[in-house]
């Protein structure tokens, strides 16, 4: 059980572009999910928390208009990079956290997005 | 500010021998969760083990145990019997309620394990 899983596992895309990228709870439901950013030989870093039917809350730094997030349902979260540039390359990783005041979270397999 | 410290970028062990890996944290929230997580090369996050910060026994999940010093604010994982698998990164956790449970890491220390 806990299984989270991401799509695309990889994208390359143009500068200037936008790529979706989905985060799905598959045998859970989940009120809270995170976005994580991880550059190559670093840690993960805090991107945003996302709750389900309401407005993603950002870290300080990371911009709103660019990465988009939108948590409709209790198993899907969506990040949005809208007209990417290659400094946005790096690999993103979801996390779910299961509804009923659980807090232990669950992570997918993570994003490699490259723009060219 | 809630910080996490790894002072190890890298560390390494000899197969069945033990390993310790250092984490300070500073907090001043009193409700709180620590955890070490592993990251393969495929990057996929493996929770490795977890402590509550009110639970005064140190958490152990087979060949992985945790040296929780609250007052002193350290958290080291100790492998035993360290296997080739055990080679990644390992990320020291932490949490807190009011923060919804979002993780915050430290920088990581690559572990190596020789044959």
């Amino acid at each position: 059980g806990a299984v989270v899983s991401q799509h695309p596992s990889w994208v390359i895309c143009k500068s200037g572009t936008s790529v979706k990228i989905e985060c799905r709870s598959l045998d859970f439901q989940a009120t809270t999910m995170f976005w994580y950013r991880q550059f190559p030989k670093q840690s993960l870093m805090l991107m945003a928390t996302s709750n389900e039917g309401s407005k993603a809350t950002y870290e300080q730094g990371v911009e709103k208009d660019k990465f988009l997030i939108n948590h409709a349902s209790l198993t899907l979260s969506t990040l949005t990079v809208t007209s990417a540039h290659p400094e946005d390359s790096s690999f993103y990783i979801c996390s779910a956290r299961p509804s009923g005041g659980y807090n232990e979270q669950f992570f997918g397999p993570g994003t490699r997005l490259t723009v060219l | 500010a809630q910080t996490v410290t790894q002072s190890q970028p890298e560390m390494s062990v000899q197969e069945a021998e033990t390993v310790t890996l250092s984490c300070t944290y500073d907090t001043s929230e009193s409700d709180y969760y620590l955890f070490w997580y592993k990251q393969p090369p495929s990057r996929q996050m493996i929770l490795v083990i977890r402590q509550e910060a009110y639970k005064q026994q140190n958490a152990t999940e087979n060949r992985f145990s945790v040296n929780f010093q609250k007052a002193a604010k350290s958290f080291s994982l100790k492998i035993s019997d360290s296997q080739l698998g055990d080679a990644a990164m390992y990320f020291c956790a932490y949490t807190y309620s009011n923060s919804g449970y979002a993780l915050n890491f430290g920088k990581g220390t690559s572990l190596l394990v020789t044959p």
